[in-house]
């Protein structure tokens, strides 16, 4: 039973163009979410979070957005750039970012 | 600063083989995750350390999975014995805190043939 899920397993976007990664969830004690980035041979690096308090959070080029009654999430990259070339992980946390259940990831392609 | 280490970043056995997983985490962190992340899938956490005693390890196969961190720095994730759906990337992370941004090594890529 997949609690999180991203149902895109690819995206691919023109340089300068806005990318926008999806992510719904199912479990309602879900309070703290996160997107992580993840190059070939690398681990995941975190890139943003927001808690179920709020429904938005930007940090430079990068903005997440969450609509608890939907139980969705999105990540938004604007603009795009051929560095953002990566796989994306959304993942939820119940415990203020403790115990984290990952999404199975989205792969971005940003072509030149 | 240096980052979380894992070492060997590769690793090719036989099923029924065993083999060991090591993990140093970033210098003063106190939580230590280890996580299987198997191909085209999303990291699933296996065991959560705090120090060293384990905070969680509901999603770990006891009978086959073992992990330790003695002295609350370094740890292991061991396998005995392997099987085929063992075949996966193991991932170190390291967290200041239970509650803290957590910190991933590059990984151990497993096969078990």
């Amino acid at each position: 039973d997949q609690q999180v899920k991203q149902n895109s397993p690819s995206l691919s976007v023109q340089e300068g163009r806005i990318s926008i990664l999806n992510c719904d969830y199912t479990n309602s004690m879900f309070d703290y979410f996160l997107w992580y980035k993840k190059y070939p041979a690398e681990g995941p690096t975190f890139l943003i979070s927001i808690s179920s308090i709020k429904d938005k959070n930007e940090d430079g080029r990068f903005t997440v957005f969450l609509n608890k009654s939907a139980k969705h999430l999105s990540l938004h990259i604007v603009p795009s750039q051929p560095g953002d070339s990566a796989v994306y992980f959304c993942a939820a946390s119940n415990n203020a970012g403790n115990m984290l259940t990952f999404g199975g990831g989205t792969r971005l392609m940003v072509k030149p | 600063e240096a980052g979380v280490a894992q070492s060997p970043r590769y690793k090719i056995i036989e099923k029924r083989q065993s083999v060991a997983f090591w993990c140093n985490p970033i210098s003063g962190h106190a939580t230590l995750y280890w996580y299987q992340q198997i191909l085209g899938q999303g990291p699933k956490l296996l065991i959560q350390f705090q120090n060293n005693g384990v905070v969680d390890d509901s999603q770990l196969p006891k009978d086959r999975f073992s992990a330790e961190r003695l002295k609350g720095v370094d740890s292991t994730l061991k396998i005995q014995p392997a099987k085929l759906e063992d075949s996966a990337v193991y991932l170190c992370a390291s967290s200041a805190g239970h509650q803290e941004t957590q910190y991933f090594g590059p990984g151990t890529r497993l096969l078990v043939l």
